[in-house]
């Protein structure tokens, strides 16, 4: 079947503005994740999901950074008054279990590439 | 805390050659699990081989195999007859409350 899907594959934005980026998981995973990855970095852990709530958001670097997944499928990350260092590549992950189980493999989407101006 | 620390920021083999890629790790957890994760220019992390920490036995996969060392906490990843397709970055990554990454290592595969 279909992988990760995410969009857009990129986005440039101006310092200020909302930005939303998209992520389609796996059919039938129920765990989502997102992570942030800056240049020349591993991935960072942003916030998971399992079904629709967010089961950890400890990774949102502040208020300006929301996600949601209203029906437990497709999530959308929400960055307000984006800033100059929001600049990364945001990659969205699934997994057909929660974290730690047998089924708890990852993964990843495309990634979408965020420039702030 | 959870920590993941890959030592070598670049490696380079020759073709058909067998390259190690270091990883360290630390977790105060008992049950956990490794991965290792490839990077290519299009940005999509695949995973490479997988690891429960439980279980003595390295994990293999085709040409890709692990030494999983738990007591000294150490997750290498040898390739064996590299490929030009193997070029990539690649992430060692530890699963405990969440998945947590390396700084990765840049693998050069010369023709």
């Amino acid at each position: 079947g279909a992988g990760v899907s995410q969009t857009p594959s990129n986005k440039v934005t101006e310092k200020g503005k909302y930005v939303e980026l998209r992520c389609d998981p796996i059919s039938g995973h129920t765990a989502l994740y997102w992570y942030r990855q800056s240049l020349g970095q591993g991935p960072e852990f942003l916030i998971y999901f399992q079904g629709t709530g967010a089961a950890d958001d400890s990774g949102l670097p502040n208020d300006r950074f929301f996600a949601v997944r209203p029906e437990g499928s497709v999530s959308t990350l929400k960055i307000q008054r984006t800033e100059r260092g929001d600049s990364a590549v945001y990659l969205c992950a699934s997994s057909l279990g929660s974290p730690r189980q047998g089924t708890d493999t990852q993964y990843f989407g495309p990634g979408t590439r965020l420039t702030v101006l | 805390a959870q920590t993941v620390t890959q030592s070598q920021p670049e490696m380079s083999v020759q073709e058909a050659e067998t390259v190690t890629l270091s990883c360290t790790y630390d977790t105060s957890e008992s049950d956990y699990y490794l991965f290792w994760y490839k990077q290519p220019p299009s940005r999509q992390m695949i995973l490479v081989i997988r690891q429960e920490a439980y279980k003595q036995q390295n994990a293999t996969e085709n040409r890709f195999s692990v030494n999983f060392q738990k007591a000294a906490k150490s997750f290498s990843l040898k390739i064996s007859d590299s490929q030009l397709g193997d070029a990539a970055m690649y992430f060692c990554a530890c699963l405990a409350q969440k998945l947590v990454f390396g700084q990765g290592t840049r693998l050069t595969i010369n023709p």
